[in-house]
């Protein structure tokens, strides 16, 4: 099915785990995006990506790392997670042209 | 760095009636969205605007840019109970895409 898709949907880690957060779109989108949404804070960039093999830090990228190796992945890790990272997490996609950017439907990170 | 900034962060409307959603940006930038997101949902894109004056119209809510003061409002005429929701703008500056903290909108009867 064409779209974005993120995996899993929910998960519960323990503090000091590492974790990685799966982003996939079928659209061949050049550019990508992690956010994270907090109460009170609205969505924050983590990382972004303008194309395969290039990505750039966002507002809060510390504790995060991220990699693009196929234009149509781009997974999200947590090396060492912290309550702190506790969060919604939500992956998007846009062409380079289509200025529109499509959300996934988010994972839901809770750090015990 | 660029900061973007919505008021109020939220708005408790009665059916019927109009209201404004305001959203201020720190730095030039001529590409700006607007989503809603449901409570527990993901985020549906709502209006793109990509140059000084652009406005377009969805319904019961409009919105329009003005480049030079940074600012895009997003107008809400008649509202409905449907329109509850939590709104986000976004700037777009360096293809980086930065969210405000969102309008949480409550529609009353």
């Amino acid at each position: 099915d064409a779209g974005i898709t993120q995996s899993p949907r929910y998960k519960i880690t323990e503090t000091g785990r590492q974790v990685t957060l799966m982003c996939h779109q079928t659209w061949s989108h050049s550019y990508m995006f992690w956010y994270r949404q907090d109460l009170g804070h609205g969505l924050r960039l983590i990382y972004y990506s303008a194309a395969a093999d290039i990505t750039d830090k966002g507002e809060v990228p510390d504790g995060y790392v991220v990699s693009r190796s196929k234009t149509e992945n781009f997974p999200l890790t947590l090396e060492s997670a912290t309550r702190s990272q506790t969060s919604v997490y939500f992956c998007a996609s846009r062409g380079a042209r289509i200025t529109e950017a499509f959300f996934g439907q988010g994972t839901r990170l809770t750090v015990v | 760095e660029l900061k973007v900034e919505q008021n109020p962060l939220f708005l408790s409307m009665q059916e019927g009636k109009n209201y404004t959603i305001y959203c201020n940006y720190s730095t030039t930038s001529d590409r700006l969205y607007w989503y809603r997101q449901d409570p527990g949902k993901s985020l549906e894109s709502l209006f793109v605007l990509l140059s000084n004056g652009a406005v377009k119209q969805e319904g019961r809510l409009m919105a329009s840019l003005d480049t030079k003061a940074r600012l895009s409002t997003l107008h809400i005429t008649a509202a409905v109970h449907d329109l509850s929701a939590t709104y986000f703008c976004a700037v777009d500056a360096s293809n980086d895409m930065r969210f405000g903290a969102g309008t949480r909108l409550t529609v009353k009867p």
